[in-house]
């Protein structure tokens, strides 16, 4: 079955600071990749996706996210975050081998936490 | 109304109830599903409907019935729930199952008593 790790459960980081949230997955053939955003007390918005072409992805609020399929990773990255940053962000898949395939796996999540 | 609705936002019951959850999709959609959110637990997909019909059950206990009357409808009743089902249940839609994202609503907040 498909598994998503993200590693750091938090992330501590001053405002203004460049950020990167780590994300790897399981599967070795083709699958799509997300990145939500969870807000207190919300549902989940997409911040951007990995479908095919440019491993090089840009999403909203000026994150964007690198797909390197040698290493199974999807790192969410920002040059510059704000306040308004944090929140819960969870890495997801969908597609490759194994059960659950019309849904999203979705890892565990990091907690970003920007410090003025 | 736009985007996933989901009602109610809060709902606290007895084991012995028996309560239902509503969501509904305005984006013309053709797949629903629902996933449940507990504290430091990934999300975990419980059910997919597409068009209609259930295509997906992840090994959840029956008492979560799922119900799907047309494509911008998804019902969860509950029943006999025990405490540790006490979680965020977030309901989601997608243009249908063959990829693409999905869009979800802002969550049911269930605490079993």
């Amino acid at each position: 079955a498909q598994s998503v790790t993200q590693l750091d459960s938090q992330v501590p980081v001053f405002e203004e600071a460049p950020v990167e949230l780590r994300c790897n997955y399981s599967s070795s053939v083709s699958v799509y990749l997300f990145w939500y955003v969870q807000y207190p007390n919300q549902g989940l918005q997409l911040l951007l996706k990995y479908l095919s072409g440019s491993t090089l992805v840009k999403g909203i609020n000026g994150f964007e996210a690198e797909f390197n399929k040698s290493q199974t990773s999807f790192h969410l990255r920002k040059p510059s975050v704000h306040i308004s940053d944090t929140a819960e962000y969870f890495c997801a898949v969908k597609g490759g081998s194994g059960g659950g395939a019309d849904g999203l796996t979705f890892g565990k999540g990091t907690h970003l936490i920007i410090q003025p | 109304e736009t985007g996933v609705t989901q009602t109610p936002r809060h709902l606290v019951m007895g084991m012995t109830n028996k309560k239902s959850l509503k969501c509904e999709q305005h984006l013309g959609h053709n797949a629903m599903y629902w996933y449940k959110q507990s504290a430091k637990k990934p999300l975990e997909l419980m059910f997919v409907y597409n068009f209609k019909e259930q295509t997906e059950n992840n090994s959840v206990p029956s008492r979560f019935s799922p119900e799907c009357p047309n494509s911008s409808h998804l019902f969860l009743h509950l029943h006999t729930l025990q405490p540790e089902d006490s979680a965020l249940y977030l309901c989601a839609s997608s243009q249908d199952i063959s990829g693409g994202e999905q869009f979800f609503g802002p969550g049911t907040r269930l605490t079993v008593l």
